[in-house]
């Protein structure tokens, strides 16, 4: 299986900073790289397909960019309801997710 | 609006049945490979299983081959998982998924919970 490497496991932000999430896959995935946003209690929510493809719906905020096999989610300026859990996962092969990565507003 | 629903979560003994099924409404289900994707307490989000539109392709997690079974009725818009041999490390949240071609999961439902406990 392919595995997804999530850095940070957590983070803490205030409203406005720029957040970035990295994910590192352990082989190429070519752009087959999707990032979902979950809540407490609620279902995952796909926020970008296709490593930089914003999903309908999504705040423009959202963006993602790849570099070989590391994949970036950035939130351009943070919102009091980006408070969340954040998962990468590659569609190249089996599906696996990375361990996500909680962000805090501070 | 597209909606899945899942249901079917219970309290079962390790070594149990249990069949989940998830309905779906607001687009042409026929059309749409699906995906169950399980997340136990306090955990990140696994892959599960894969069907495709017409039950042509079929997939399993390594962690659940030969114990779980995914099938759906395009007739009755709905999707399930038979789970037997539950084991302890099954315990999770399960989600029923769409699946767009590009391919990602593009809708999911609310999720139902599996307890196997004795």
């Amino acid at each position: 299986d392919i595995q997804m490497t999530q850095s940070p496991y957590s983070l803490s932000a205030s409203v406005g900073d720029r957040v970035t999430i990295t994910c590192r896959a352990s082989q190429s995935i070519s752009s087959y790289l999707n990032w979902y946003q979950q809540k407490p209690g609620k279902a995952p929510k796909l926020l970008i397909y296709a490593a930089s493809s914003l999903q309908s719906g999504v705040p423009s905020r959202f963006s993602g960019s790849e570099s070989g096999t590391d994949f970036t989610l950035t939130i351009s300026s943070l919102q009091p309801e980006d408070s969340a859990t954040y998962y990468c996962q590659q569609s190249y092969d089996t599906p696996t997710f990375g361990q996500g990565t909680k962000l805090e507003i501070k | 609006e597209v909606q899945l629903v899942e249901s079917g979560g219970d309290l079962v003994q390790p070594g149990g049945s249990l069949r989940l099924s998830c309905a779906a409404s607001g687009f042409t289900f026929s059309s749409y490979s699906m995906n169950w994707v399980r997340q136990a307490p306090g955990k990140g989000l696994e892959w599960v299983s894969y069907i495709g539109t017409s039950s042509d392709n079929i997939y399993y997690a390594d962690s659940v081959r030969g114990r779980f079974t995914i099938s759906r009725d395009n007739a009755k818009n709905s999707l399930y998982l038979q789970m037997n041999s539950l084991r302890d490390e099954d315990t999770a949240v399960y989600y029923c998924a769409r699946q767009n071609p590009n391919p990602k999961f593009d809708y999911w439902g609310q999720g139902t919970l599996v307890t196997v406990s004795s």
